[in-house]
C-alpha cells in the first residue's frame, strides 16, 4: 500500500516568510508525528497527535511553529518568520497506535536562506 | 524510546560480503528497531525484534538480541551498493514511548 507522503519534498524560502509543510500519513494511521533532522543531527522530536488532538507539543522549538491535524489524516506543520536555523529535513512518520512501529516519509528539505 | 549506541561508525566493504553492525542500549526494553537511512530513499524501517526473541531473519537481514548484554547485531548478507546507508537502532519501552531518539549511526558504505 501507499506510504507516507510529504510535500513539498524541497523548499526555499527567505528568512521572514511563513512555510507550509504537509504529511500524508498511511491510510489508518491514527498516531502522527513531526521530527526534522538538521545537518549532521540526530533526530529531534516535534510533536505527536493522536486522531486529531496534540498530546504532546513539547518538542516544537518555539511559538514560530505550529502543526494541526483535520479528519484524523493530513497533517500541516507551519512555520512562521522563518529563520535560518529553521532549514533542515523535517520528517513526518505514522504509526497505527503507540508504540506501534512508526513508518517514515521521505522528508521535506526546508532552507531558509 | 532510547536511543541505541551503534558500532563501528563507518563500515566500508566490497559488494557480495556481509556486513555486521552492533548496537548497545542501556535500560530495559519490550523491542529494538533497525531503521536504514539514505538520501535517496529517506528513513526506512527495516526489522523489529522483541524482548523475548533472540534472533530474526528478514530477507537478507538478519537480527540477533541479547538483553542480558543489552545488545543486538544487525547482519546484512550479501551486500549490495544499494545497501549503502547510515543504519540506527533504537529501543522500545517505556514512557514517552513514542519518542524516536536515535544515535548517530553505523556508516556503511558498499562498494561495488
Amino acid at each position: 500500500g501507499a506510504g507516507v507522503s510529504q510535500s513539498p519534498s524541497n523548499k526555499v524560502t527567505e528568512k521572514g516568510k511563513d512555510v507550509e509543510l504537509r504529511c500524508d500519513p498511511i491510510s489508518g494511521h491514527t498516531a502522527l508525528y513531526w521530527y526534522r533532522q538538521s545537518l549532521g543531527q540526530g533526530l529531534e522530536f516535534l510533536i505527536y497527535f493522536q486522531g486529531n488532538s496534540a498530546p504532546d507539543k513539547s518538542g516544537l522549538p518555539s511559538d514560530r511553529f505550529s502543526a494541526e491535524r483535520t479528519g484524523g489524516s493530513v497533517s500541516t506543520l507551519t512555520i512562521q518568520r522563518t529563520q535560518q536555523e529553521d532549514s533542515a529535513v523535517y520528517l513526518c512518520a505514522s504509526s497505527l497506535g503507540d508504540p506501534d512501529t512508526q513508518y517514515f516519509g521521505p522528508g521535506t528539505r526546508l532552507t531558509v536562506l | 524510546s532510547q536511543q541505541g549506541e551503534e558500532d563501528p561508525q563507518a563500515l566500508s566493504i566490497q559488494e557480495g560480503e556481509n556486513a555486521t553492525m552492533n548496537c548497545s542500549y542501556k535500560t530495559s526494553i519490550n523491542n529494538l528497531q533497525w531503521y536504514r537511512q539514505n538520501s535517496g530513499r529517506g528513513l526506512v524501517h527495516l526489522i523489529l525484534i522483541r524482548s523475548n526473541e533472540r534472533e530474526k531473519h528478514s530477507g537478507r537481514l538478519r537480527v540477533t538480541l541479547d538483553t542480558s548484554k543489552k545488545s543486538s547485531s544487525l547482519l546484512i548478507t550479501a551486500s549490495r551498493a544499494a545497501d549503502t546507508a547510515s543504519y540506527f537502532c533504537v529501543g522500545r519501552g517505556g514512557g514517552s514511548n513514542y519518542k524516536l531518539t536515535f544515535g548517530k549511526g553505523t556508516l556503511l558504505t558498499v562498494n561495488p
